[in-house]
């Protein structure tokens, strides 16, 4: 079974500090994207990332696909209460049909 | 709005019941994926369609089943419903069966008593 940890699980920090979230499989994945989840409403896409190594900015979200395409990273800058919510990763594998493998979610709330 | 419709948005039901979740996709996409949330798991993948046709299954319990209509819209059937089966469901819509980011309806909350 193909497994995608999301680490750290729960974060709750204050306004204005930095973070990084980790998701990591020892599956190759053929892309990976990232969502996040508000209360009450389904995952919505941040960003896709294909090639090993590339970088991704989306205003003070930074993401990172790992060079052996098997992890990735979300960086997020001066957090502010809006981005509070469930950051979701999902690995896309190809083998036959295109699989999306989620991860176990990391849970952030930044306090104001 | 990703334009993805469920409904209903809850639904309250007993043990042994059966319940039938529905979800229109985004105008134009010919794939919907099924997923199960609940709190200790994450959003686990239950069935795809594409067009009409199962294209891949993940972890779905025999006693759940899906279809995808002739107009796309698609139907999960869940029977025999146990306490354990209450959860978020959600079902997602791409244009194609390949990578393309899926886009969330805003789920059905299942609660069995």
């Amino acid at each position: 079974t193909q497994l995608l940890e999301q680490s750290p699980q729960f974060l709750s920090i204050q306004e204005g500090e930095n973070l990084t979230v980790y998701c990591n499989s020892s599956s190759v994945f053929s892309s990976l994207q990232w969502y996040r989840q508000e209360p009450g409403e389904g995952p919505v896409l941040l960003v896709t990332v294909v090639t090993g190594g590339e970088v991704k900015k989306l205003k003070r979200l930074t993401f990172q696909f790992g060079d052996a395409r098997k992890d990735s990273s979300l960086h997020i800058t001066a957090a502010q209460p809006g981005d509070t919510g469930l950051y979701l990763c999902a690995g896309v594998t190809v083998s036959g049909t295109y699989k999306y493998i989620f991860g176990t979610g990391t849970r952030l709330k930044v306090l104001a | 709005d990703s334009g993805v419709t469920q409904t209903p948005k809850h639904l309250i039901t007993a043990t042994g019941q059966r319940v039938t979740l529905r979800c229109s996709p985004r105008s134009g996409d010919l794939s919907v994926y099924w997923y199960q949330q609940s709190l200790d798991q994450g959003l686990q993948f239950l069935i795809q369609y594409y067009n009409g046709e199962e294209r891949a299954k993940g972890n779905i319990l025999e006693r759940f089943s899906a279809q995808q209509f002739p107009d796309l819209h698609s139907e999960l059937n869940l029977s025999s419903l146990e306490l354990g089966d209450s959860a978020l469901y959600f079902c997602a819509s791409s244009p194609r069966a390949d990578n393309s980011p899926l886009h969330f309806g805003n789920g059905t909350r299942l609660t069995v008593t």
